[in-house]
């Protein structure tokens, strides 16, 4: 069975400072991985899709980046924060893109910038 | 462009009774799918279901049901049997076949609150 593990589980960060979530997925090899942001109260959008090692696409730009360094590995950074950046990520996965598959989300993060 | 509209911010039934949560969508893509997420007040993110628009027959896993309407773009969820851990957001997504991104578009969610 699919794992899908995200770290921190919570983060307080300050304006201006930098971030690094974390997303590991476990028992799929060569999964399509996926990283949403959600603010408070609202709707999930879609912020990067990879489909393999070192190949990251940006659908949504809100000063993050995306890098795929391990098959099951899926980081989203900054360098600086922004209070716009509050709010919960979520790391999901799928088989692959071209096919229906549903995509299975992480437990997700809280950040909340001050 | 994509849509979807979930117009019902919030919806409260008395346990054990049916519901019906709306979704229309917009899309110009020939084929495509339609989903249903629940989240939890954890933030758990969970499947539920899933409907193909090539297939005419409604879809159903369990307590949960599509209700179809392809001419009308509008996919319903419906749960029956309601329990009191149905409660949650309820998000409509839906993704075009022939996107290379695997891009979900998730409508605004409806709050489901079960009673006892």
């Amino acid at each position: 069975a699919q794992t899908i593990h995200q770290w921190p589980v919570a983060e307080i960060k300050a304006v201006g400072s930098p971030l690094s979530l974390g997303c590991t997925i476990k028992g799929k090899s060569s999964p399509n991985l996926y990283w949403y942001w959600q603010a408070t109260g609202g709707t999930l959008q879609q912020l990067f899709y990879s489909i393999t090692v070192g190949q990251v696409e940006s659908v949504v730009q809100l000063n993050l980046s995306a890098s795929r360094p391990k098959d099951d590995q899926f980081i989203l950074s900054t360098e600086k924060l922004l209070l716009s950046h509050s709010g919960f990520y979520l790391c999901a996965w799928s088989l692959d893109l071209v096919s229906s598959y549903e995509q299975y989300f992480g437990p997700g993060t809280r950040l909340t910038v001050l | 462009a994509q849509k979807v509209t979930q117009t019902q911010t919030s919806i409260s039934v008395v346990e054990k009774t049916t519901v019906t949560m709306d979704c229309v969508y917009e899309t110009r893509d020939s084929s495509y799918f339609l989903f249903w997420y629940k989240q939890t007040a954890s933030g758990e993110i969970v499947f539920l279901i899933r409907q193909d628009s090539y297939k005419k027959e409604n879809a159903t896993v369990g307590h949960y049901s599509l209700n179809f309407q392809k001419p009308k773009s509008s996919i319903g969820l419906i749960i029956t049997a309601t329990q009191i851990e149905d409660s949650a957001v309820y998000f409509c997504a839906m993704r075009a076949l022939n996107y290379n991104q695997g891009k979900l578009i998730f409508g605004q969610g409806t709050k489901l609150s079960i009673k006892p």
